[in-house]
């Protein structure tokens, strides 16, 4: 099976604009999360989606949302850029159903690395 | 809130030591504890995980030990060899996946 895919790898803006990433899961995984990383700050998540739906969100300004389609490929997106958004930005997938949803391996994509100047 | 706390940062040591990385979380109802690895420029990749029913799991040089009371688990390299060095992220579920901040392993020849 293909992997998390991720597009595009790196982008570029500047602050005040907005940006829109994509993430293709793995075939047949229905659950998509995303996650920020900053060097000192791990991996923290933004939100998950399945299904088309939002699942659950973390803490995170208004500024960052995102949306599922109906072949689960998922987009996120950022208004308003500020320099702090600066990061990794990376989407994981998982089969995401079920009881077991909670202990479903998550599968990482590469990541879009955003820069904001 | 939700959170865990990773212990060391960064840790050092020589080829064929062990390796000990330890975690601290909030939730006490968490149930599934996984490990990730991530390589310099890669994706993090699931190494191991526990789940609340067992206090320890092993595979090959790996293991992590949970303690379920204290709300600590801990993943323990043995024989470490340089391909070990990366970043390890903890991580636990509640109704998602909280990770800690990691601790960068080198594992020097």
């Amino acid at each position: 099976k293909a992997g998390v895919t991720q597009t595009p790898r790196y982008l570029i803006k500047t602050r005040g604009q907005q940006v829109t990433l994509s993430c293709s899961p793995i075939s047949g995984h229905r659950s998509v999360s995303w996650y920020q990383q900053t060097p000192g700050q791990g991996l923290q998540f933004l939100f998950e989606y399945f299904s088309e739906t939002q699942r659950n969100k973390g803490n995170f300004p208004g500024r960052f949302s995102g949306r599922q389609f109906s072949n689960s490929r998922s987009e996120m997106n950022v208004s308003t850029l500020e320099l702090g958004d600066s990061a990794l930005y990376l989407c994981a997938s998982s089969l995401g159903g079920g009881l077991s949803r909670l202990y479903n391996e998550q599968f990482f994509g590469p990541g879009t690395r955003l820069t904001v100047l | 809130g939700e959170n865990v706390e990773q212990h060391p940062s960064t840790l050092s040591v020589q080829e064929g030591d062990s390796a000990v990385i330890k975690c601290t979380y909030s939730d006490s109802a968490s149930n599934y504890f996984p490990w990730y690895k991530q390589e310099l420029g890669k994706r993090p990749q699931l190494i191991i995980d526990i789940r609340s029913n067992v206090g320890e799991k092993k595979d090959q040089r790996i293991a992590v030990t949970l303690n379920k009371t204290a709300k600590h688990f801990s993943l323990h390299i043995t024989e470490t060899q340089p391909e070990d060095s990366a970043v390890y992220f903890c991580a636990f579920n509640t109704d998602k996946l909280i990770f800690g901040t990691g601790t960068r392993l080198q594992v020097f020849p």
